[in-house]
């Protein structure tokens, strides 16, 4: 079935460092990829996505490219900050389902002033 | 800016309780799901609903889950007898529109997630 690797973490990293979360997907069909960021104490929150191959989605700096011919959706950050420490998510919708969203066990990314 | 709501915030129950857990989604929106996210976890689907009938749903729903619209705006979930491993963060979303089975180039939209009711069975 449907399915999304994604980094262990926890990621640490200093304010102002170069972030990378890689994600890869196994699916079937045409599926839509996303990432989601949760917040300590919150909810997941739609970060970025991409609904084709090639597409790239951004959003607060991050960006994350839909590569079809490696099957990755690899989160970029050139610069974090401390307020995005946050645990992120890859996941997959696939068009051939009713549309529920497939998550990656997520990345806990801590970065340090 | 619209959002998914959820109550309470944080539930606590004994085992072999019944507990139900409360969304009001987007008002417009037609498609209804539950989520779950044990600690530490990856976030899990638990069902989605459209047209007044579940219309997909993964293993972990078994017979002790049960999904409802009782008025048309609120969306409910309900564990008739408590277990200690439903205790995680159960989340609420809704989108306009689901994926189109059988299509192959589903109508993906985007799904709006709530702030998460946190279960906690004892």
């Amino acid at each position: 079935g449907d399915s999304v690797t994604q980094m262990e973490g926890p990621v640490t990293l200093s304010e102002e460092a170069f972030l990378t979360i890689n994600c890869t997907y196994t699916a079937t069909g045409y599926p839509s990829l996303f990432w989601y960021v949760q917040y300590p104490g919150e909810g997941l929150q739609l970060l970025l996505k991409a609904t084709k191959a090639d597409d790239k989605g951004s959003n607060k700096g991050f960006e994350a490219t839909y590569r079809k011919e490696t099957t990755s959706f690899h989160l970029e950050k050139g610069s974090v900050q401390v307020s995005d420490s946050a645990v992120y998510f890859c996941a997959l919708r696939n068009g051939g389902s009713q549309g529920n969203l497939i998550f990656g066990k997520g990345t806990k990314l801590s970065v340090k002033p | 800016e619209p959002e998914v709501t959820q109550t309470p915030s944080h539930q606590v129950t004994q085992m072999g309780q019944e507990v139900i857990l409360r969304c009001v989604p987007i008002s417009n929106h037609l498609y209804f799901y539950w989520y779950r996210q044990i600690l530490g976890q990856k976030v899990e689907f638990l069902v989605s609903f459209y047209n007044n009938e579940i219309s997909e749903k993964s293993e972990i729903f078994d017979d002790q889950f049960s999904v409802e619209r009782p008025d048309g705006s609120n969306f409910t979930l309900k564990i008739r007898s408590t277990k200690l491993e439903d205790s995680a963060m159960y989340f609420c979303a809704s989108s306009r529109r689901g994926g189109a089975s059988g299509t192959g180039k589903g109508l993906n939209t985007e799904a709006f997630f709530g702030q998460g009711t946190r279960l906690t069975v004892v």
